[in-house]
């Protein structure tokens, strides 16, 4: 079964403006970890932001934070302020359990920016 | 720059052959994970090796294999390649989870793209 779910086709931003990205996950382990990638088209995979299960603050890094909705095992990502060097694949992974930092990852979001 | 290295960036090879894709993880990181990169199916794990032992397997084929060497370094080897093997593979390591010290975060190499024609 689909750990991770991004089902939002590709996506044209105007700069300068949010964009926020969807992700659900399934998991019955209550210590799990979220984690948003970026795969520019250079081909490497950044990593963007977290947030732990237990975890009672929406993460922020810069201009990304993240939607966290524990109740409906959403994690979405959004971009505030959009830049053209955001345009990439976005990715959401989970980390189940604690001590072992495996990754499964969903099929990722298409963005690109346009000035 | 995430300070796993990994070796060759391209490889280009025919049907039937073998290669061997190499990784170097951060300093420090006992573990490294190998996954798959292909356009249909996403980022995919392949395995996981932690201080030399393989510590978790995913969907990976019989055809491949991997170790971890002492010195930390791994390889990953494909051998009978098909062309459904061309693909992007990336290394990646992390250190351990200590408490709220780190994230688990995995760091990733560039990735080694290889072209199975």
């Amino acid at each position: 079964a689909q750990k991770i779910t991004q089902t939002q086709p590709g996506m044209f931003v105007q700069e300068k403006e949010a964009v926020t990205l969807d992700c659900t996950y399934d998991t019955s382990d209550p210590s799990y970890g979220l984690f948003w990638y970026k795969q520019p088209s250079s081909g490497e995979m950044i990593f963007l932001i977290y947030q732990g299960s237990y975890d009672q603050q929406n993460a922020t890094e810069g201009r990304y934070s993240l939607n966290f909705q524990k109740a409906r095992k959403s994690a979405n990502l959004v971009i505030s302020a959009s830049q053209l060097g955001d345009s990439a694949m976005y990715f959401c992974a989970m980390r189940e359990g604690y001590g072992n930092n495996r990754l499964a990852f969903g099929k990722g979001n298409q963005v690109v920016v346009i000035p | 720059d995430s300070g796993v290295t990994q070796t060759p960036k391209h490889l280009i090879t025919a049907t039937g052959q073998r290669v061997t894709l190499r990784c170097s993880p951060r300093s420090g990181d006992l573990s490294v994970y190998w996954y798959q990169q292909s356009l249909d199916q996403g980022l995919q794990f392949l395995i996981q090796y932690y201080n030399g032992e393989e510590r978790a397997k995913g969907n990976i084929l019989e055809r491949f294999s991997a170790q971890q060497f002492p010195d930390l370094h791994s390889e990953l080897n494909l051998s009978s390649l098909e062309l459904g093997d061309s693909a992007l593979y990336f290394c990646a390591s992390s250190a351990p989870l200590v408490g709220h010290l780190n994230t688990g975060e995995l760091f990733f190499g560039e990735g080694s793209r290889l072209t199975v024609l």
